[in-house]
């Protein structure tokens, strides 16, 4: 079964620095990876989608990259604010017979900028 | 505005009293799913629907009944909510093609 990690749980940044997340998966065999940011209390937004034939996807000041062969995507963002402050989730879609509507999620990256 | 509407936001419940958290989409999506979302665990899917009246098991499905009777609406059932039940749940539904998911703003649950 697809595995998703997301390491650090937890990070805190100084205003200004760049940011960097990964995200792992155990299986290569993905459809898509999406990146999701939820604020306390609310539901998830999607911030880029990456398709399994693509290598990255950029949104301003976003950058996602996508490594299928070594289970691997990093979220970049660039010039952290502190209203960047959020939790960080990454999902995928495995590319199975019986995964047709199914998506595996990380447990999310909690970041704190700090002014 | 496109968007996922959820009711109650919040729901107290004793345990073994059936309740249904509603779910509803404005954007015409086929595909729409329940999530429930637990501390140290991320997001687990309950149960999804690709259309109408095709519903299927998600990997945490007990103790949990849904329904798709119309595109739009896709609402969650507890028949005898339990303590581990309570957890923050989430509706989402699915763009096509590209599969982008648009989520509802959860309803935390409480069972006591």
């Amino acid at each position: 079964k697809q595995e998703v990690t997301q390491i650090p749980a937890a990070l805190s940044v100084p205003e200004g620095e760049n940011l960097v997340l990964n995200c792992s998966f155990t299986d290569s065999a993905i459809y898509n990876l999406q990146w999701f940011r939820q604020d306390p209390g609310k539901g998830l937004t999607s911030l880029l989608l990456i398709q399994s034939s693509q290598r990255e996807q950029t949104s301003g000041r976003l950058n996602a990259s996508l490594d299928k062969s070594s289970g691997r995507s990093t979220l970049y963002i660039a010039a952290s604010q502190p209203g960047d402050s959020a939790t960080y989730l990454c999902a995928v879609r495995p590319r199975t017979t019986d995964s047709w509507g199914k998506f595996q999620f990380g447990a999310g990256t909690q970041v704190v900028v700090t002014p | 505005e496109a968007q996922v509407t959820q009711n109650p936001r919040y729901l107290i419940t004793v345990t073994g009293k059936k309740l249904t958290v509603t779910c509803s989409q404005n954007m015409n999506h086929e595909y729409m799913s329940w999530y429930r979302q637990d501390p140290g665990l991320g997001l687990r899917q309950i149960y999804y629907s690709m259309n109408v009246e095709v519903t299927d098991k998600g990997d945490v499905p007990e103790g949990y009944k849904v329904s798709r009777k119309e595109k739009r609406n896709f609402p969650l059932i507890l028949e005898s909510p339990s303590p581990n039940q309570t957890s923050l749940y989430f509706c989402a539904s699915r763009e096509t093609p590209n599969e982008k998911l648009f989520f509802g703003s959860g309803t935390q649950l409480s069972a006591l």
